[in-house]
């Protein structure tokens, strides 16, 4: 089945510290790929949607240059939190679809991010 | 506007049949996804419905219903493993809407 890789899976590090999610599918070419926040108890909430090769496209209230999201390939798409913030401490889960439509996304396991 | 609803949290028995109900209010409704998520993990895809009707895979079993902007999720024969959130998500116009999630707590 379709596999995407996403880590690291838990990252800890002091308040202002840049930090790079790498999220890659492993088996399928993933034309576009999204980027998800979850705290504790609540639901997936997108952050951005991204297409290879072209901008991502953010969701209300996601700060782009805070968010920077990069998906130079059809395997690869990152996420990097700058200079991130106790606020900015949750679980953060990548997924990537073959063909954004009718096919089902496939999520990496998450990061979980804990800013001091 | 665009809303869709499932119920907070679920209490069944292990062995026995729970349905899982998801309403759905979006504009270009394309079909509905329900995912599982274990505590602490990522969602897991467990089906897509598109067309009206019922679905199959085993124990889990997933109904829509178009006109009524209504899905269900079926367990059945339930496991302890099945204790996990219970996720639908209406995909709609190049982007999903998702449910907040059921909680389905398994009793022995």
């Amino acid at each position: 089945g379709a596999v995407v890789s996403q880590h690291p899976s838990r990252v800890i590090c002091k308040s202002g510290t840049s930090v790079k999610i790498e999220c890659r599918s492993l088996d399928f070419q993933a034309t576009t790929m999204f980027w998800y926040r979850q705290f504790p108890k609540q639901s997936l909430m997108l952050m951005a949607t991204s297409n290879e090769g072209s901008k991502a496209t953010y969701e209300q209230g996601v700060e782009k240059d805070k968010f920077l999201i990069n998906h130079a390939s059809l395997t690869l798409s990152t996420l990097t939190v700058t200079s991130a913030h106790p606020e900015d401490s949750s679980f953060y889960i990548c997924s990537a679809s073959t063909q954004w439509g009718n096919q089902p996304q496939h999520f990496g396991d998450g990061t979980r991010l804990s800013i001091l | 506007g665009q809303n869709i609803d499932q119920p907070t949290e679920m209490t069944a028995t292990e062995g026995a049949i729970v349905q899982i109900n998801c309403t759905y209010q979006t504009s270009g409704f394309n079909g509905l996804f329900w995912y599982q998520q274990h505590a602490g993990e990522a969602p897991t895809f467990l089906s897509y419905n598109v067309l009206d009707g019922l679905e199959e895979k085993g124990r889990f079993s997933s109904f829509l219903s178009r006109s009524k902007g209504y899905s269900y999720l079926l367990l059945k024969e339930l496991q302890m493993k099945d204790s996990a959130s219970y996720l639908c998500a209406a995909h709609s116009n190049y982007q999903l809407i998702w449910g907040a999630g059921t909680k389905l707590i398994i009793k022995p």
